[in-house]
């Protein structure tokens, strides 16, 4: 099955610094998905972005997507303390990793 | 547009109960999958429903089954609960079936199995 899998799993920074996660998968997809979640609650989507782009941005997301390496990063720049969260990425049904734990500290 | 409802939030079952969990999914969307959420397993996928048949399935034993109802309320069963089974259960909703889209999620049930 598709699976999704973020790095790293815990990422600290102060506010106002960028953050970085990653994620890669294993198969063919159509498109992949990223996703916060906070402190134990339902996730929220955040952004798609499709096979057939490459890099894709959403007020302070920007996300690139690398289909020869599998691989897709979530950049979250000028990070908040309401950005502190779990992020998952996800190309399917199938395909929830553990997801990346971010904690912005003020 | 209200979002995906799960009820009830929190449950607190004893070993070998079992249990009824019921997620409402966004008006208009025919698709509801079912994820577990467990610490150090992440999320992982249960089933998929769509116009009230099975989809998908994910690597679950029996005890866990679902169905969907004609309005595409969704309800997951588990029987014979073991310890195991606490966890957040998250369902999401979406247009289509299949991953190829935006799942909306519900705020989870949180289920405790003493």
């Amino acid at each position: 099955s598709q699976q999704g899998e973020e790095d790293p799993q815990a990422l600290s920074i102060q506010e106002g610094e960028n953050a970085t996660m990653n994620c890669s998968y294993k198969t063919s997809i159509n498109n992949l998905q990223w996703y916060r979640q906070n402190s134990g609650r339902g996730l929220v989507h955040l952004i798609l972005i499709r096979s057939n782009e490459r890099e894709k941005h959403s007020g302070r997301l920007r996300v690139t997507l690398d289909t020869s390496k599998k691989s897709s990063s979530l950049l979250i720049t000028a990070s908040r303390a309401a950005d502190t969260a779990s992020y998952f990425c996800a190309t399917g049904r199938l395909t929830f990793g553990e997801g990346t734990q971010l904690t912005v500290n003020p | 547009k209200a979002g995906v409802t799960q009820t009830p939030r929190y449950l607190i079952k004893t070993r070998g109960q079992q249990v009824t969990l019921s997620c409402s999914p966004i008006s208009g969307h025919r698709s509801v999958s079912w994820y577990q959420q467990t610490p150090g397993q992440g999320l992982q996928f249960l089933f998929e429903y769509f116009s009230e048949t099975q989809r998908n399935k994910g690597n679950f034993p029996g005890r866990f089954s679902g169905r969907q109802f004609s309005n595409s309320r969704s309800e997951m069963n588990v029987s014979t609960l073991e310890l195991g089974d606490s966890a957040l259960y998250l369902c999401a909703s979406s247009l289509v079936r299949g991953g190829t889209d935006t799942q909306y999620f519900g705020p989870g049930t949180r289920l405790t199995v003493l």
